[in-house]
C-alpha cells in the first residue's frame, strides 16, 4: 500500500522568503510519481510541480522546485520568493505507476503567505 | 489551455431530490474522474472513466451514478442523497488514466444536502 505523509498541519512564511513544505512518501514499487498540489480557499486544486521516481534532476517549475530525495522517500516543495497569493493548502500525492490511476494524497499543509 | 470547468458551482438539495453535476474539458484528455472532498481533508476518489468507459468504482454507493456521454463531458447523477453527502465534488482530467500524467481539476461543485 502506497502512503503519503505531510507532518506540517500548518506553515507560516513572510512574504519575499523561502519555505519548504515537507512530504515524505512510502511505496515497495520502483517506478512512481509524486505530485504537488494548490488548493485556495475557492476550492480548486491547482497542480504545480511533478517528479518521477527515476527522474535524476529535482523538477522545478517557476518558483516551484521539488527537493526528491529517494534514499530518504522524501518530496519536499521549496517555494521561493513568496507572495501573499500563495496563502493556500498544499497537496503532496503520488501515484505508482500501472494502479488504476489512483492518486494517493497526504494530509495537506495549509501556508500563509504574511507581511 | 488546462481547463476543466464545472457547474453548477454551489448546489443545494434536499434528500428526495435529483440533480446532476456537470464537467467539461477540452484538453483531449481521454481519463475523467470523479473526487468528494470533506472540510479539511485530501480528495477521495470515487470514479474513474478512461475512453468514455467507467474503469474505477471506489465502492461508491449506488445514489451516486457516474455518466461521460462524450470524451469531453462527465456528469454525476445524484438522487436521494444524505446530509453526509455534503461536500466539495471535484472532477479532473488527465491524458490517459495509464501513465503518470498530471491530473487537471476543476473548480468544485459545493453541494449542501439538507
Amino acid at each position: 500500500a502506497q502512503k503519503i505523509t505531510q507532518t506540517q498541519p500548518g506553515m507560516f512564511v513572510q512574504e519575499k522568503e523561502a519555505v519548504t513544505l515537507d512530504c515524505t512518501y512510502d511505496t515497495s514499487d520502483p517506478s512512481y510519481g509524486l505530485f504537488w498540489y494548490k488548493q485556495p480557499s475557492s476550492g480548486e486544486m491547482i497542480f504545480l510541480i511533478y517528479q518521477g521516481s527515476y527522474d535524476q534532476q529535482n523538477a522545478t517549475e517557476g518558483r516551484y522546485s521539488l527537493n526528491f530525495q529517494k534514499a530518504r522517500k522524501s518530496a519536499n516543495l521549496v517555494i521561493s520568493a513568496s507572495q501573499l497569493g500563495d496563502s493556500a493548502m498544499y497537496f503532496c500525492a503520488m501515484r505508482v505507476t500501472g494502479t488504476a490511476s489512483k492518486l494517493t494524497f497526504g494530509t495537506g499543509t495549509r501556508l500563509q503567505v504574511t507581511l | 489551455d488546462t481547463e476543466v470547468t464545472q457547474t453548477p458551482k454551489h448546489l443545494v438539495m434536499g434528500m428526495t431530490n435529483k440533480k446532476s453535476l456537470k464537467c467539461e474539458q477540452h484538453m483531449g484528455h481521454r481519463a475523467m474522474y470523479w473526487y468528494k472532498q470533506k472540510a479539511k481533508k485530501p480528495p477521495e476518489l470515487m470514479f474513474v472513466y478512461s475512453y468514455e468507459k467507467l474503469s474505477i468504482n471506489e465502492s461508491v454507493p449506488s445514489r451516486f451514478s457516474p455518466e461521460c456521454p462524450n470524451s469531453s463531458l462527465l456528469n454525476l447523477h445524484l438522487h436521494a442523497l444524505q446530509p453526509e453527502d455534503s461536500a466539495l465534488y471535484l472532477c479532473a482530467s488527465s491524458l490517459t488514466r495509464d501513465r503518470n500524467y498530471e491530473q487537471y481539476f476543476g473548480p468544485g461543485t459545493r453541494l449542501t444536502v439538507t
